[in-house]
């Protein structure tokens, strides 16, 4: 059973901070890996993509990935309310033929305090 | 361009009937993704379909079943409705580049009584 970890929270992070999201996943296959942001009642919104090892920045997101670790990590830098939601990791595993199923982790709930 | 539509926004069934969801991808995009949400299970793949064909297919009882038209529409139809088959359904497209990524439209609700 090809999984992805995440920690459920909720994660509390005031006003400004960095949130920090957490990843791991069991299929050392795996090639790509997603971020997407859920707000309660609606559906994923990409966030970010990341292929390599190494760090990719897109504005106030960073996400992190070590191959070797099998870890994922997405970096929120001066959180505001607006990123209060659920983050959801996902993970293209190496299914061979198609590059299009996902696997989702649960999700971590971030609050961000005014 | 426009986004991934869904058809209908909600539903209201009841156990043993039938249902059938609408999704029209991305123009552009030939790649269609089925996914169910539930609260306890999170986000779960059913089946993806490409050029009228499915592709892969996720660990779900055959009742569920879906199929893709010649303009990239798709269809899932579930039968035999369970109360557990209540869930948020999504779709997501995605176009044939290397490096992909799947967007979703607004998903489904479908409450089963």
């Amino acid at each position: 059973q090809k999984e992805v970890e995440q920690n459920s929270g909720p994660l509390s992070v005031p006003e400004g901070a960095i949130a920090s999201l957490n990843c791991t996943y069991s299929d050392r296959g795996s090639q790509s890996f997603f971020w997407y942001r859920q707000y309660s009642g609606k559906s994923p919104e990409l966030i970010m993509s990341i292929y390599s090892n190494g760090d990719k920045e897109d504005g106030r997101f960073t996400a992190q990935l070590n191959k070797a670790s099998q870890y994922v990590s997405l970096l929120i830098r001066d959180s505001q309310p607006s990123d209060s939601a659920t983050y959801l990791c996902a993970v293209n595993p190496n299914s061979g033929g198609s590059n299009y199923k996902l696997t989702f982790g649960k999700g971590t709930l971030l609050t961000v305090n005014p | 361009k426009a986004g991934v539509t869904q058809t209908p926004r909600y539903l209201i069934k009841t156990r043993g009937q039938q249902v059938t969801l609408s999704c029209s991808p991305i123009s552009g995009h030939r790649s269609v993704s089925w996914y169910q949400q539930t609260p306890g299970q999170g986000l779960q793949f059913l089946f993806e379909y490409f050029s009228e064909t499915q592709r892969n297919k996720g660990n779900f009882p055959g009742r569920f079943s879906g199929r893709q038209f010649s303009n990239s529409r798709s269809e899932m139809n579930v039968s035999t409705l369970e109360l557990g088959d209540s869930a948020l359904y999504l779709c997501a497209s995605s176009s044939m580049t290397s490096t992909d990524t799947q967007y979703f439209g607004p998903g489904t609700r479908l409450t089963v009584l």
